[in-house]
Protein backbone atom coordinates (compact mmCIF):
# COMPACT_ATOMS: atom_id res chain seq x y z
CA UNK A 1 0.00 0.00 0.00
CA UNK A 2 1.22 3.47 -0.95
CA UNK A 3 2.79 5.52 2.12
CA UNK A 4 0.72 8.71 1.32
CA UNK A 5 -2.77 8.42 -0.63
CA UNK A 6 -4.71 11.49 -1.81
CA UNK A 7 -8.54 11.00 -2.80
CA UNK A 8 -9.52 12.19 -4.85
CA UNK A 9 -7.41 11.37 -7.65
CA UNK A 10 -9.13 13.57 -10.43
CA UNK A 11 -11.66 15.87 -10.06
CA UNK A 12 -13.86 18.03 -12.30
CA UNK A 13 -15.88 21.11 -10.61
CA UNK A 14 -17.91 24.56 -11.09
CA UNK A 15 -16.78 27.85 -10.37
CA UNK A 16 -18.27 28.70 -6.52
CA UNK A 17 -18.50 25.12 -5.60
CA UNK A 18 -16.71 23.96 -2.37
CA UNK A 19 -14.17 21.05 -2.45
CA UNK A 20 -12.30 19.28 -0.29
CA UNK A 21 -8.97 17.48 -1.08
CA UNK A 22 -8.06 14.94 1.17
CA UNK A 23 -4.50 13.20 2.02
CA UNK A 24 -3.81 10.08 4.44
CA UNK A 25 -0.16 8.98 5.53
CA UNK A 26 0.93 5.83 7.11
CA UNK A 27 5.01 7.05 7.28
CA UNK A 28 4.03 8.17 10.85
CA UNK A 29 5.30 11.69 10.12
CA UNK A 30 4.66 15.19 12.03
CA UNK A 31 4.73 17.05 9.03
CA UNK A 32 2.38 17.39 6.43
CA UNK A 33 2.28 19.73 3.68
CA UNK A 34 -0.17 20.94 0.29
CA UNK A 35 1.51 21.96 -2.63
CA UNK A 36 0.26 22.94 -6.48
CA UNK A 37 1.90 22.39 -9.19
CA UNK A 38 1.50 24.52 -12.78
CA UNK A 39 3.33 24.11 -15.74
CA UNK A 40 6.49 26.45 -15.11
CA UNK A 41 6.32 27.30 -11.98
CA UNK A 42 7.44 24.31 -10.02
CA UNK A 43 5.49 23.36 -6.85
CA UNK A 44 4.19 26.15 -4.53
CA UNK A 45 3.40 25.53 -0.78
CA UNK A 46 0.30 26.42 -0.08
CA UNK A 47 -0.13 25.19 3.56
CA UNK A 48 1.82 23.27 5.95
CA UNK A 49 1.90 21.91 8.99
CA UNK A 50 4.47 20.39 11.84
CA UNK A 51 1.71 18.65 14.16
CA UNK A 52 -2.01 18.68 14.82
CA UNK A 53 -2.44 21.93 16.72
CA UNK A 54 0.33 23.88 14.21
CA UNK A 55 -0.65 24.79 10.90
CA UNK A 56 1.07 27.76 8.98
CA UNK A 57 0.22 29.56 5.83
CA UNK A 58 2.28 28.98 2.50
CA UNK A 59 3.27 31.13 -0.09
CA UNK A 60 -0.27 30.56 -1.61
CA UNK A 61 -2.77 29.94 0.64
CA UNK A 62 -5.51 32.74 -0.04
CA UNK A 63 -8.75 30.92 -1.33
CA UNK A 64 -7.37 27.66 0.62
CA UNK A 65 -8.18 26.56 3.74
CA UNK A 66 -6.61 23.34 5.20
CA UNK A 67 -7.70 20.69 8.45
CA UNK A 68 -5.62 18.79 10.28
CA UNK A 69 -7.73 16.44 11.76
CA UNK A 70 -4.85 13.44 13.20
CA UNK A 71 -1.52 12.85 12.80
CA UNK A 72 -2.54 10.94 9.55
CA UNK A 73 -4.62 12.79 8.06
CA UNK A 74 -4.85 16.63 6.09
CA UNK A 75 -7.31 17.62 4.19
CA UNK A 76 -7.37 20.88 1.97
CA UNK A 77 -10.87 22.83 0.85
CA UNK A 78 -11.36 25.15 -1.81
CA UNK A 79 -14.39 27.46 -0.52
CA UNK A 80 -15.40 28.26 -3.44
CA UNK A 81 -13.46 27.12 -6.26
CA UNK A 82 -12.34 29.52 -9.37
CA UNK A 83 -10.38 28.40 -12.63
CA UNK A 84 -6.91 29.57 -11.44
CA UNK A 85 -7.52 27.26 -9.18
CA UNK A 86 -6.79 24.20 -11.78
CA UNK A 87 -3.92 22.69 -10.71
CA UNK A 88 -2.12 19.39 -10.15
CA UNK A 89 -2.45 19.06 -6.58
CA UNK A 90 0.14 17.35 -4.04
CA UNK A 91 0.61 16.14 -0.73
CA UNK A 92 3.24 15.43 0.83
CA UNK A 93 4.86 14.20 4.62
CA UNK A 94 8.32 15.15 6.16
CA UNK A 95 10.86 14.00 8.30
CA UNK A 96 11.59 16.65 10.71
CA UNK A 97 15.53 17.46 10.24
CA UNK A 98 17.23 20.60 10.98
CA UNK A 99 17.06 22.46 7.47
CA UNK A 100 13.54 20.92 6.77
CA UNK A 101 14.37 17.03 5.78
CA UNK A 102 13.16 14.60 2.95
CA UNK A 103 9.65 14.92 2.51
CA UNK A 104 7.33 12.17 0.85
CA UNK A 105 4.89 12.82 -1.84
CA UNK A 106 1.26 11.45 -2.68
CA UNK A 107 0.43 11.12 -6.36
CA UNK A 108 -1.60 14.10 -7.07
CA UNK A 109 -4.74 14.99 -7.39
CA UNK A 110 -6.02 16.49 -10.42
CA UNK A 111 -8.38 19.77 -10.39
CA UNK A 112 -10.18 21.26 -12.66
CA UNK A 113 -12.45 24.01 -12.34
CA UNK A 114 -14.50 25.03 -15.04
CA UNK B 1 11.52 36.07 -9.28
CA UNK B 2 11.80 32.22 -8.48
CA UNK B 3 14.89 31.37 -5.17
CA UNK B 4 15.61 28.51 -7.22
CA UNK B 5 16.35 28.71 -10.82
CA UNK B 6 16.79 25.32 -13.11
CA UNK B 7 18.68 25.35 -16.64
CA UNK B 8 17.50 24.28 -19.16
CA UNK B 9 13.88 24.27 -18.50
CA UNK B 10 13.69 21.65 -21.17
CA UNK B 11 16.09 19.43 -22.45
CA UNK B 12 15.78 16.78 -25.39
CA UNK B 13 18.71 13.87 -25.60
CA UNK B 14 19.59 11.08 -27.70
CA UNK B 15 19.73 7.82 -25.73
CA UNK B 16 22.65 7.42 -24.88
CA UNK B 17 23.85 10.59 -24.56
CA UNK B 18 25.06 12.04 -20.94
CA UNK B 19 23.54 15.42 -19.69
CA UNK B 20 23.43 18.21 -16.71
CA UNK B 21 20.66 19.60 -15.30
CA UNK B 22 21.74 22.94 -12.87
CA UNK B 23 19.95 24.19 -9.79
CA UNK B 24 21.09 27.54 -8.86
CA UNK B 25 19.80 29.53 -5.78
CA UNK B 26 19.41 33.17 -5.09
CA UNK B 27 20.26 32.55 -1.21
CA UNK B 28 22.95 30.30 0.53
CA UNK B 29 22.04 26.93 0.77
CA UNK B 30 21.63 24.80 3.47
CA UNK B 31 20.38 21.50 1.83
CA UNK B 32 19.90 20.56 -1.77
CA UNK B 33 17.09 18.08 -2.90
CA UNK B 34 16.62 16.34 -6.43
CA UNK B 35 13.27 14.64 -6.87
CA UNK B 36 11.94 13.24 -9.78
CA UNK B 37 8.40 13.17 -11.43
CA UNK B 38 7.17 11.20 -13.85
CA UNK B 39 4.70 13.06 -16.03
CA UNK B 40 1.51 13.68 -14.33
CA UNK B 41 2.48 11.43 -11.22
CA UNK B 42 3.86 12.52 -7.40
CA UNK B 43 7.67 12.78 -7.12
CA UNK B 44 10.32 10.43 -6.30
CA UNK B 45 12.82 11.64 -3.71
CA UNK B 46 16.57 10.98 -5.48
CA UNK B 47 19.43 12.58 -3.52
CA UNK B 48 19.76 15.16 -0.75
CA UNK B 49 22.52 17.16 -0.45
CA UNK B 50 24.16 19.03 2.62
CA UNK B 51 27.86 19.98 2.77
CA UNK B 52 29.41 22.12 0.15
CA UNK B 53 31.47 19.80 -2.24
CA UNK B 54 29.47 17.33 -1.15
CA UNK B 55 28.78 14.48 -4.09
CA UNK B 56 26.13 11.82 -4.52
CA UNK B 57 25.24 8.73 -7.19
CA UNK B 58 23.13 6.49 -7.45
CA UNK B 59 23.03 4.26 -10.52
CA UNK B 60 23.75 6.60 -13.40
CA UNK B 61 22.49 9.96 -11.62
CA UNK B 62 24.78 11.50 -10.05
CA UNK B 63 24.59 15.33 -8.34
CA UNK B 64 27.09 17.90 -6.77
CA UNK B 65 26.07 21.03 -4.26
CA UNK B 66 28.53 23.84 -5.15
CA UNK B 67 27.96 25.68 -1.99
CA UNK B 68 29.97 28.68 -3.04
CA UNK B 69 28.61 29.50 -6.06
CA UNK B 70 25.35 28.35 -4.24
CA UNK B 71 24.27 25.88 -7.33
CA UNK B 72 24.36 21.78 -7.92
CA UNK B 73 23.57 20.25 -10.80
CA UNK B 74 22.58 17.05 -11.79
CA UNK B 75 24.82 14.44 -14.20
CA UNK B 76 23.11 11.48 -15.83
CA UNK B 77 25.32 9.12 -17.84
CA UNK B 78 24.44 7.16 -20.97
CA UNK B 79 20.84 8.52 -20.45
CA UNK B 80 18.12 5.70 -21.02
CA UNK B 81 14.75 6.29 -22.03
CA UNK B 82 13.38 5.56 -18.18
CA UNK B 83 15.43 8.60 -17.40
CA UNK B 84 12.68 10.31 -18.69
CA UNK B 85 10.36 13.16 -16.72
CA UNK B 86 10.51 16.09 -14.77
CA UNK B 87 13.61 16.81 -12.30
CA UNK B 88 13.03 19.21 -9.64
CA UNK B 89 15.05 20.82 -6.99
CA UNK B 90 14.74 21.83 -3.78
CA UNK B 91 16.02 23.22 -1.03
CA UNK B 92 15.22 24.61 2.87
CA UNK B 93 16.60 28.07 3.93
CA UNK B 94 18.12 28.78 6.94
CA UNK B 95 14.85 28.81 9.42
CA UNK B 96 12.43 28.17 6.94
CA UNK B 97 11.67 24.77 7.83
CA UNK B 98 10.26 23.73 4.61
CA UNK B 99 11.37 23.19 1.19
CA UNK B 100 11.26 25.69 -1.94
CA UNK B 101 11.43 24.32 -4.87
CA UNK B 102 12.58 25.49 -8.86
CA UNK B 103 10.66 25.41 -11.31
CA UNK B 104 11.85 21.98 -12.95
CA UNK B 105 13.63 20.55 -15.97
CA UNK B 106 11.45 18.36 -18.49
CA UNK B 107 13.82 15.61 -19.73
CA UNK B 108 12.97 13.78 -23.00
CA UNK B 109 15.42 10.57 -24.09
CA UNK B 110 14.61 9.99 -28.06
CA UNK B 111 15.46 6.48 -29.10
Amino acid sequence: DADVTQTPRNRITKTGKRIMLECSQTKGHDRMYWYRQDPGLGLRLIYYSFDVKDINKGEISDGYSVSRQAQAKFSLSLESAIPNQTALYFCATGTTGRWGGEQFFGPGTRLTVL
Amino acid sequence: SQELEQSPQSLIVQEGKNLTINCTSSKTLYGLYWYKQKYGEGLIFLMMLQKGGEEKSHEKITAKLDEKKQQSSLHITASQPSHAGIYLCGSSFQGAQKLVFGQGTRLTINP
